[in-house]
This record gives C-alpha cells, sequence and structure tokens, in this order.
C-alpha cells in the first residue's frame, strides 16, 4: 500500500515570501500525485495534479509543483504568497489506474499580511 | 450544479447509536468514496465504491457500512457509534481516469 508524508505541519509566512511544501510518497510503481486544499470552512478542492509528461505541472492561484520520481517527491512551490493563501493543503498518491487515494497528514500554512 | 451533497452537516449521537451519513452525487461519476478526517492525520479512506453494487474497504473501515444501489448515492451507516469516530466526514467522487475527486461540504460528528 502507498503512503504520503508532509514533513512540514505548520508553516507561517509574510505576504509575499516563497512557499515550499515537501511531499514524500512511498510507492513502488507508477503514482499518480496531486495537491488539494482546503480554506477554513470550506471542502477540498484541487490545486493541480500530475499524471504523465512534464514534471513540472501548474495548477491555479499560481501554484506548481514538481515530479522528482527518483527522490518519490512532489513538492508544491509558490513564489509570493498572499494571505488569501492561508490554508491547509494536502498532499494526495494513488497508483496508476488504482482506486485508492492515499493523503498525506497536511500542511497548516498561514500568511501573515 | 449541485455536486457532492452530504447530509447531514452537523450531528450529535450518544454512544452506541447507530446513524447514516447520506451522500449524493449528480455528475454520474461511478466512483464514489468517504473519508475521515482527524487533526494531524489528513484524509483517511473508510469504504469506496466504483459502481452501483461494488463496494470496497479503505483504510479504516472498522465501524462503518456503506452500499450502494444507485450511481448516485452512496451513504455511509454507523451501526453502533463510539467517541472514536467523532471526525468531520467527507464524501467525494470522480469521474473515470481523470482522477480528480470532487468533495463535499464535510459532516461533523460528535459521539459522546
Amino acid at each position: 500500500a502507498q503512503s504520503v508524508s508532509q514533513h512540514n505541519h505548520h508553516v507561517i509566512l509574510s505576504e509575499a515570501a516563497s512557499l515550499e511544501l515537501g511531499c514524500n510518497y512511498s510507492y513502488g510503481g507508477t503514482v499518480n500525485l496531486f495537491w488539494y486544499v482546503q480554506y477554513p470552512g470550506q471542502h477540498l478542492q484541487l490545486l493541480l495534479k500530475y499524471f504523465s509528461g512534464d514534471p513540472l505541472v501548474k495548477g491555479i492561484k499560481g501554484f506548481e509543483a514538481e515530479f522528482i520520481k527518483s527522490k518519490f517527491s512532489f513538492n508544491l512551490r509558490k513564489p509570493s504568497v498572499q494571505w488569501s493563501d492561508t490554508a491547509e493543503y494536502f498532499c494526495a498518491v494513488t497508483p496508476w489506474a488504482g482506486n485508492m487515494l492515499t493523503f498525506g497528514g497536511g500542511t497548516r500554512l498561514m500568511v501573515k499580511p | 450544479n449541485a455536486g457532492v451533497t452530504q447530509t447531514p452537516k452537523f450531528q450529535v449521537l450518544k454512544t452506541g447509536q447507530s446513524m447514516t451519513l447520506q451522500c449524493a452525487q449528480d455528475m454520474n461519476h461511478e466512483y464514489m468514496s468517504w473519508y475521515r478526517q482527524d487533526p494531524g492525520m489528513g484524509l483517511r479512506l473508510i469504504h469506496y465504491s466504483v459502481g452501483a453494487g461494488i463496494t470496497d474497504q479503505g483504510e479504516v473501515p472498522n465501524g462503518y457500512n456503506v452500499s450502494r444501489s444507485t450511481t448516485e448515492d452512496f451513504p455511509l451507516r454507523l451501526l453502533s457509534a463510539a467517541p472514536s469516530q467523532t471526525s468531520v466526514y467527507f464524501c467525494a467522487s470522480k469521474a473515470g481516469d481523470t482522477g480528480e475527486l470532487f468533495f463535499g461540504e464535510g459532516s461533523r460528528l460528535t459521539v459522546l
């Protein structure tokens, strides 16, 4: 079975700072990778996903993530965060063509104005 | 465009009581699933279904039952609630191979 680790549980940044959230997974085969965001009081929404092709994927709201297969990593980045990015971010993985999406523990991001 | 609809949004139960969390989607998605969200543990898969009449266990299925009699509905049943089942529950669905899960608004359950 696959597993996902997000090493940063809480991150506090000032507006305009750069963001990088770590995500590592364990699974021996081909995977599909996702980042979801949960704004306060809301349900999860998809930020971006990687299935195949260019390992650098761009998502909504200026977010991007890079899949590094050799490191089993799928880190999320944003060059300049805004107060409205305050949310909890979840990395998730599923085996290619699989049905069990496994989530990491989440990273709670607070952006100070 | 309703998407994924969950009811109730809030529920308080006493230990040993039973209840059903309802989930309905209007996107004709074959795949539906239930997750529970607990602080620091992310979302954990309880049960999922790849189509009407087909269900399977996820990571934390104990204490929960599901059925899938129609494409639209995927109820989650707690047969005898325990305090350990206090959590926020999310229903989610997806279409085919797109991989993107669409989530409901969540149901906050407290078991006393």
